[in-house]
């Protein structure tokens, strides 16, 4: 069964800073992978997803992540955070079963931007 | 991009009741999905709504707790019975957006058992 790890339960950066959330993932193929954003009383907005080729994706506000199969790891980056990036960020993977997509999340982590 | 609205946003409800939350999406799909999160959790997929025949139950759901309804490609509808408080959590609809495999959620409904 596949199975999502976001090590950091909560992160703290300065505004300006870079960012790197972790994702770490398990499944036995090739996997579809995705990112997910939570602001605080939404819903989830996908902000990018790798299905194949390119292992660097490029996301919606200013947002990347690296696919690296050998390390199981797709992780989120971002050069310089804004104060409207404090969210709940979501990685996911996704099987196709049945001809269903399913993602499987990982438990999130929650970024605070400080001043 | 698909549109999804939830209703209601938010209810309180007494244990022993069943509340009842529907999804609209303004254009079809086919493929719909339930999920929970429960409170500081990720997100658990409860069932697939399938158009025209019973929901598909993910482990550990069953359709007597959540029954669902998929009467068209538009419109589908949860249902959480006979609640206890274990059962606050937030309630997300989800649709497959057709080809690309991207999910589109509601905002969900959060849901408060007394």
């Amino acid at each position: 069964a596949q199975s999502v790890t976001q090590p950091d339960i909560h992160i703290t950066v300065s505004e300006g800073a870079s960012l790197e959330l972790r994702c770490n993932y398990s499944y036995g193929a090739t996997p579809y992978l995705f990112w997910y954003v939570q602001s605080p009383g939404q819903g989830l907005q996908l902000l990018l997803k790798y299905f194949s080729g390119d292992t660097l994706v490029q996301g919606i506000k200013g947002f990347e992540a690296e696919f690296k199969r050998s390390q199981s790891s797709f992780n989120l980056r971002k050069p310089s955070v804004h104060w409207s990036d404090a969210a709940e960020y979501f990685c996911a993977v996704g099987a196709r079963s049945r001809g269903n997509e399913k993602l499987t999340f990982g438990t999130g982590t929650r970024l605070t931007i400080i001043p | 991009s698909a549109v999804i609205s939830q209703k209601p946003s938010r209810d309180i409800c007494q244990r022993g009741t069943s509340l009842t939350i529907q999804c609209q999406v303004d254009s079809q799909v086919t493929m719909m999905f339930w999920y929970r999160q429960q409170p500081g959790q990720s997100l658990t997929l409860i069932a697939t709504a399938n158009q025209g025949s019973e929901a598909t139950y993910e482990s550990g759901f069953v359709i007597d707790k959540f029954p669902i309804s998929r009467p068209n490609l538009t419109f589908s509808t949860l249902t959480v019975s006979n609640m206890s408080p274990e059962d606050s959590s937030i309630y997300l609809c989800s649709v497959e957006s057709s080809g690309t495999g991207e999910l589109f959620f509601g905002e969900g409904s959060r849901l408060t058992v007394l």
